[in-house]
């Protein structure tokens, strides 16, 4: 089944703690990209990626890192979280660039910054 | 970065009645995407857009790629309880590979 799998569903950690959120897709996708989602603020690009080792700041990169070693695995990772970036985060892929039009997204994985 | 607003924020409505929602760009925009998102899910596109004053349907779901190209229209006739969730337009960012998304629209549906 082609899917876009995000991991950890759901994580609750304190302010300073590196964590990462793995995405992994198995559609051969070039394009991958991060989402954050916020009440009244829709989705937020964090990063994005046209292709392995290739990877673009999006709109709210700060206090993001991103890394394509592979072409299925695009992990986000908080060096040091801090609670504004407690959010609801979507991994996402698509052939070519997004502008084919078909975005695929993850189920989403729910960040809590103590 | 580039801006893009939805309205209405929400609506709540019958089952049965049309609903009509609209994203304005402050740039002139050469692609809209319309995305729906379920309670708990990610979002899943609806219908794409690359030309303006392009009209285009699925099933009860019609888009609009304004004149303009500064906004875009999605109606959704006869609504039903499983068109609850979030409408999202989206377009191109400043950027090849940016893609901005607007605040969404929450809807709704009384059976």
């Amino acid at each position: 089944e082609a899917q876009v799998t995000q991991n950890p569903r759901y994580l609750i950690t304190v302010t300073g703690k590196k964590l990462t959120v793995t995405c992994s897709q198995n559609m051969n996708h070039e394009y991958m990209s991060w989402y954050r989602q916020d009440p009244g603020l829709g989705l937020r690009q964090i990063y994005y990626s046209m292709n392995v080792e290739v990877t673009d700041k999006g709109d709210v990169p700060e206090g993001y890192k991103v890394s394509r070693k592979e072409k299925r695995n695009f992990p986000l990772i908080l060096e040091s979280p801090s609670p504004n970036q407690t959010s609801l985060y979507f991994c996402a892929s698509s052939y070519g660039s997004w502008g084919s039009g078909e975005l695929f997204f993850g189920e989403g994985s729910r960040l809590t910054v103590l | 970065g580039q801006q893009l607003n939805q309205s209405p924020q929400s609506m709540f409505i019958q089952e049965g009645e049309d609903v009509s929602m609209n994203c304005t760009s402050s740039s002139i925009f050469n692609t809209w995407l319309w995305y729906k998102q379920d309670p708990g899910e990610g979002p899943v596109l609806l219908i794409a857009l690359y030309k303006a004053g392009e009209l285009t349907s699925n099933g009860r779901l019609t888009a609009q790629f304004g004149i303009t190209r500064k906004d875009s229209f999605l109606n959704i006739s006869a609504s039903i309880p499983s068109d609850v969730g979030i409408y999202f337009c989206a377009g191109p960012g400043t950027s090849y590979g940016k893609l901005t998304f607007g605040q969404g629209t929450i809807l709704t549906v009384h059976p």
